[in-house]
């Protein structure tokens, strides 16, 4: 069975500039998470869906961030504009409520701003 | 506070020895509890549930308090292999998920 998808893998921006990561998750689940983790600390929640419902997007910062799942299955994050702050690796995850919501990660977006 | 508190270490420990790690969580309404591994510049990757009567996956034992809110894990007999960042993961009923900030081991031979 396929894992989490991710990409790209890395990018590199200068500040201001747009940029969006896409995420596939795992065939059936329901769930989709975007974390953003900075060095040294775990993950941080940016958006829950279920399906293609937003149900928690208490900690994104809806200024400069937006998210879409609009089919339910395949998820794009966007920043724009992009600032230092940004950086920071930007993590996908799925689950199933059948399983307990335990998470399956894909490998991550390592976003660099300049 | 942070709703999920580890201890951020870095342990570190020979080959061989036993060591623990805890969590504590301030939202009693709680669910359900993950230990995730995460080795340097990986994705987490989920170690094992925590489940109320506690539960053994060869070296790892993985315990909860609910009445003390907080989880542990044991790693006996240390290997290398086991060297990495440590996640706690609590879920409310809802599926809302928050991660501790990790403890980092480190096993030396």
């Amino acid at each position: 069975e396929a894992g989490v998808v991710q990409s790209p893998r890395y990018k590199i921006i200068e500040k201001k500039q747009p940029v969006a990561f896409w995420c596939n998750p795992i065939s059936g689940h329901n769930t989709l998470y975007w974390y953003r983790q900075n060095l040294g600390q775990g993950p941080e929640l940016l958006i829950r869906y279920e399906n293609e419902e937003a149900v928690d997007d208490s900690q994104l910062p809806k200024d400069r961030f937006s998210a879409e799942r609009l089919k339910g299955v395949d998820s794009t994050l966007k920043i724009q504009p992009a600032e230092l702050g940004d950086s920071a690796v930007y993590l996908c995850a799925s689950s199933s409520r059948l399983q307990s919501y335990e998470q399956y990660f894909g490998p991550g977006t390592r976003l660099t701003v300049t | 506070r942070k709703e999920v508190e580890q201890d951020p270490g870095p342990f570190n420990v020979p080959e061989g020895a036993t060591v623990a790690f805890n969590c504590t969580y301030s939202n009693s309404a709680s669910q359900s509890f993950f230990w995730y591994r995460q080795d340097c510049r990986k994705e987490p990757k989920l170690l094992m549930s925590v489940y109320s009567s506690g539960n053994e996956d060869g070296r790892f034992t993985a315990q909860l308090n609910r009445a003390s809110q907080y989880i542990s894990l044991l790693i006996r007999d240390s290997k290398l292999s086991d060297s990495a960042t440590y996640l706690c993961v609590v879920n409310t009923n809802a599926g809302k998920s928050t991660f501790g900030d990790g403890t980092t081991l480190t096993v030396k031979p």
